[in-house]
C-alpha cells in the first residue's frame, strides 16, 4: 500500500521549452504533496508544498512562476518547469502525504515517488 | 543554515560489519526522525523512524539510537551486506508541520 507513481522517469528537452512532471497517489488520497529537487550527490531540497485545492507554498528562493505546481485532485499533483534552461537539469522527486485506509482509522503515510530526471539541452 | 547535520559524507564497510551514520539537530521542536535509503536514480524509501520518547528502535538489522539531551540520533546497520550499498539520509519533522528537513546524506559502500 501507499504507492506513489511519478512520470516521466526521465525527460530530455530543448532549452526554452516547458516540461510537465506528474505525481499520482495510486491507493490513497494525498492531501498534501511535496516537490523536491536533488542535484547529483546532494541532499533533497524542498521546493514547494501543495495542499489539494490550494495554491502551493514555495520555499525561499524558488521561483513560483518558473516552477508551476498544480494539485487539483487528491490523487494528482503536477510540476511544470517553464522555459527550461540547462541549469534546471536535475532530479525532481515528489512525495505524497495522506491516509491509507479508512479516514477515521487508517494510517498516516508519507511516500516518495521514484523521481524524474530532467535534462535540458 | 543546515538544520540537520549528517556524517560521515561517505562510508566504506566490509561485509558483515556494522555501519554507523550519525545525525545532529538543533530544533527542539522536531518530534519525528526518519531514515531514508536511496538507490541511484530512485526516490528515497523509508527505512526506519523514531520519536523522541524512546531511546532506541530496532527493525531487523537496522537500529536507531536516539539521544534527546544531546540532540543526536544515529543509524546502525548490523551485518552489513553489499545490497545495503546506497545513500542514506536522516531527516526531521517539526511537530505540527508537514515538511521534512533532510541531512546531507551518506554514501555507504559495503565491500564483499
Amino acid at each position: 500500500g501507499a504507492v506513489v507513481s511519478q512520470h516521466p522517469s526521465w525527460v530530455i528537452c530543448k532549452s526554452g521549452t516547458s516540461v510537465k512532471i506528474e505525481c499520482r497517489s495510486l491507493d490513497f488520497q494525498a492531501t498534501t504533496m511535496f516537490w523536491y529537487r536533488q542535484f547529483p550527490k546532494q541532499s533533497l531540497m524542498l521546493m514547494a508544498t501543495s495542499n489539494e485545492g490550494s495554491k502551493a507554498t514555495y520555499e525561499q528562493g524558488v521561483e513560483k512562476d518558473k516552477f508551476l505546481i498544480n494539485h487539483a485532485s487528491l490523487t494528482l499533483s503536477t510540476l511544470t518547469v517553464t522555459s527550461a534552461h540547462p541549469e534546471d537539469s536535475s532530479f525532481y522527486i515528489c512525495s505524497a502525504r495522506g491516509i491509507l485506509g479508512a479516514a477515521d482509522s487508517g494510517a498516516n503515510v508519507l511516500t516518495f515517488g521514484a523521481g524524474s530526471r530532467l535534462t535540458v539541452l | 543554515q543546515q538544520q540537520v547535520k549528517q556524517s560521515p559524507q561517505s562510508l566504506i564497510v566490509q561485509k558483515g560489519g556494522i555501519s554507523i551514520i550519525n545525525c545532529a539537530y538543533e530544533n527542539t521542536a522536531f518530534d519525528y526522525f526518519p531514515w531514508y535509503q536511496q538507490f541511484p536514480g530512485k526516490g528515497p524509501a523509508l527505512l526506519i523512524a523514531i520519536r523522541p520518547d524512546v531511546s532506541e528502535k530496532k527493525e531487523g538489522r537496522f537500529t536507531i539510537s536516539f539521544n534527546k539531551s544531546a540532540k543526536q540520533f544515529s543509524l546502525h546497520i548490523m551485518d552489513s551486506q553489499p545490497g545495503d550499498s546506497a545513500t542514506y539520509f536522516c531527516a526531521a519533522r517539526e511537530g505540527g508541520a508537514q515538511k521534512l528537513v533532510f541531512g546531507q546524506g551518506t554514501r555507504l559502500t559495503i565491500n564483499p
